[in-house]
């Protein structure tokens, strides 16, 4: 079965430090991954995705990037970290296929000081 | 008007109860659709999902979609204090370009 995980559960930074949270899946192959960010009683806003090795498409101009260097390992940055990153991240993947549903890892809580 | 509309809750409901949880959307593109749960510090976990009209079981979970109205449900039979979470709708077209679009959740708490 496909499994998906995530660390650190929980991070803080202090601000303008680097950023580096790693994702990895397990148990399928050329999965579609995605890097969201969910904010307390809001829905989740999609950050990142990407169909294949260093294909990345990016939603929202930001202070965050994005890498995806092998094919099941998916990777979200910042060089230098702002107050307003703080939030729950959270890796999801699926299979090929424009509509298969999601699944998600357990998510990071950062918490920038 | 936002694609998809939630209740944020939060819903309180004695156990063993029947639990209806709603959403409204306004694309009618959209043919797939959702419900994740979500526990506290937790990731969201697919409960169900379907692409037609009616309804949909599973266990103690029934998905009912009305594309007609724009409006799905998910129903919970014999709640449990396990089922408190908070509940996500999400949609999405068929087009290969389109994302999911997610509610914001609702939170449902099942007192024992």
């Amino acid at each position: 079965s496909q499994t998906i995980h995530q660390w650190p559960a929980t991070l803080v930074q202090p601000v303008g430090s680097p950023l580096s949270l790693e994702c990895t899946v397990e148990g399928t192959s050329n999965p579609n991954l995605y890097w969201y960010r969910q904010a307390a009683g809001r829905g989740l806003q999609l950050l990142f995705y990407s169909v294949g090795i260093g294909q990345i498409s990016s939603e929202v101009p930001q202070n965050l990037s994005a890498s995806r260097p092998q094919d099941r390992q998916f990777i979200l940055s910042s060089k230098k970290l702002l107050l307003s990153d703080s939030g729950f991240y959270l890796c999801a993947w699926s299979t090929g296929g424009s509509n298969q549903p999601q699944h998600f890892g357990d998510g990071t809580r950062l918490s920038i000081l | 008007q936002k694609e998809v509309e939630q209740d944020p809750g939060p819903l309180s409901v004695p156990e063993g109860a029947i639990v209806s949880l709603n959403c409204t959307y306004s694309n009618s593109a959209f043919q797939y659709f959702m419900w994740y749960r979500q526990y506290s510090r937790k990731g969201p976990e697919l409960l169900m999902y379907t692409y037609s009209s009616g309804n949909k079981e599973d266990g103690r979970f029934t998905a009912q979609v009305d594309k007609s109205s724009k409006y799905i449900s998910l129903f919970i039979r014999d709640s449990q204090p396990s089922d408190s979470a908070t509940y996500l709708c999400a949609m999405r077209a068929p087009s290969s370009a389109s994302k999911i679009i997610f509610g914001s959740g609702t939170r449902l708490s099942i007192r024992p």
